[in-house]
């Protein structure tokens, strides 16, 4: 079936350090990606996507692209901030598009000054 | 204006009570979505309709039912409530347009706690 796998959490980082949390897929045919963000307290909010292969999303300084070859999406940033601390989810949409969305297990993201 | 409001907030009840959460959206958005998220953070969908119409029913117990009223509105009612069912439920709605992948705007979720 189809499913996404993200890195354990939490990642705990400094101020201004490179991020990265890693996403891998596992689906049939050509499912289009996302990455959303929760901020405490509040519903997820999309963050990026990429709907086909070697397409790359970006949004706030994140970027992910979108390998086929190695099933992945991984979500980077050169320099976090404080305000970037927010639990991050994988996701992704089969074509046929009924809505549904595949989430990751959640990555926990604390960024301390 | 909040875009997906659902309410309320916070619910703690007893285990074998029946509970019902709502869900309003002004988006315009034809679709609707309620997903739960467990203690562990997983997100998973329960329900979606369309124009009022049931399409995703993934495998939610049938005490579990969504009723939509009119395509503004989903809402969610529990029945004999077990203490399985303690999680924060999220609704979310999205536009369906043809040849691409929708965006899914979330409310702020219900925090249920079941004792």
């Amino acid at each position: 079936g189809n499913s996404v796998t993200q890195m354990e959490g939490p990642v705990t980082l400094s101020e201004e350090a490179f991020l990265t949390i890693n996403c891998t897929y596992t689906a049939t045919g050509y499912p289009s990606l996302f990455w959303y963000v929760q901020y405490p307290g509040e519903g997820l909010q999309l963050l990026l996507k990429a709907t086909k292969a070697d397409d790359k999303g970006s949004n706030k300084g994140f970027e992910a692209t979108y390998r086929k070859e190695t099933t992945s999406f991984h979500l980077e940033k050169g320099s976090v901030q404080v305000s970037d601390s927010a639990v991050y989810f994988c996701a992704l949409s089969k074509a046929g598009n009924t809505g549904k969305l595949i989430f990751g297990q959640g990555t926990t993201l604390q960024v301390k000054p | 204006d909040t875009a997906v409001s659902q309410t309320p907030k916070y619910l703690v009840t007893q285990m074998g009570n029946d509970k019902s959460i709502k869900c309003e959206q002004n988006l315009g958005h034809d679709t609707m979505y309620w997903y739960k998220q467990d203690s562990k953070k997983f997100l998973k969908i329960m329900f979606s309709y369309n124009n009022k119409e049931l399409i995703i029913n993934e495998t939610v117990p049938n005490r579990f039912s969504p009723k939509s009223p009119d395509k503004a509105h989903l809402n969610l009612h529990i029945n004999s409530l077990e203490l399985g069912d303690s999680a924060v439920y999220f609704c979310a709605s999205s536009q369906y347009e043809a040849g691409s992948n929708e965006k899914l705007f979330f409310g702020s979720g219900t925090q249920l706690s079941v004792l």
